[in-house]
């Protein structure tokens, strides 16, 4: 099965712009997507195949993704934003998703 | 609006079986695959199984493979998961997911989730 490779934590001050990636071998060959996770609540779609919002997530969430390493990019972080957030892709070997492993986010 | 409603979580002792069940709302539950992940405590996501539309494909993950049966009801947008031989490392929350579009890709619709615990 393919892996996702998360630092398990990135911490940031309020305001400023926190990075967060998710490592696969090529995986700029295949589409990423990004959940946010507060605590006690189901994960939110942030970012979708590598680049694109869905409606209601602010523009302040950016992601890319090429050779080995996609970024979830996310601008002018507020204390809202503390959170898990996972990497996804779709393993077309095995036919079904695979996440990375999480990184919190610790807003300082 | 969509919404995903799971239910049917509880306590169970270890070879003991539960099945839940996912109530969709909002959109023509028969146009899209589901899924279901868990997430054990303090742990990351992990998908667990998906079916097709028409219930004619379905895919599990190893862990669950042999002991877990995902189905659904498009007349009542109901999509369940039959539960068996449950193991003290099944105890998670199970949350039921709609692809944004298609079969694959990435998960739009999450329910709030329900709890299982496996535990003598």
């Amino acid at each position: 099965s393919y892996v996702l490779t998360q630092p398990p934590s990135v911490s940031v001050a309020p305001g400023q712009t926190a990075s967060i990636t998710c490592g696969g071998t090529n995986i700029e060959d295949t589409s990423v997507h990004w959940y946010q996770q507060r605590p006690g609540q189901a994960p939110v779609l942030v970012v979708y195949d590598d680049s694109d919002r869905p409606s209601g997530i602010p523009e302040r969430f950016s992601g890319s993704n090429s050779g080995n390493t996609a970024t979830l990019t996310i601008s002018r972080v507020a204390a809202g934003d503390e959170a898990d957030y996972y990497c996804q892709v779709w393993d077309s070997t095995s036919d079904h998703p695979v996440f990375g492993g999480g990184t919190r986010l610790t807003v300082l | 609006q969509v919404h995903l409603v799971e239910s049917g979580g509880g306590l169970s002792k270890p070879g003991g079986s539960l099945r839940l069940s996912c109530t969709a709302s909002g959109f023509t539950f028969g146009d899209y695959y589901m899924s279901w992940f868990r997430q054990a405590p303090g742990k990351g996501l992990e998908w667990l199984s998906y079916i097709s539309t028409t219930s004619s494909f379905t895919n599990y993950a190893d862990s669950v493979k042999g002991r877990f049966t995902i189905s659904r009801d498009n007349a009542k947008n109901l999509l369940y998961l039959q539960m068996d031989g449950l193991r003290v490392e099944d105890t998670s929350i199970y949350y039921c997911a709609r692809a944004r579009v298609g079969g694959s890709g990435s998960y739009i619709y999450w329910g709030q989730g329900t709890l299982v615990t496996v535990s003598s």
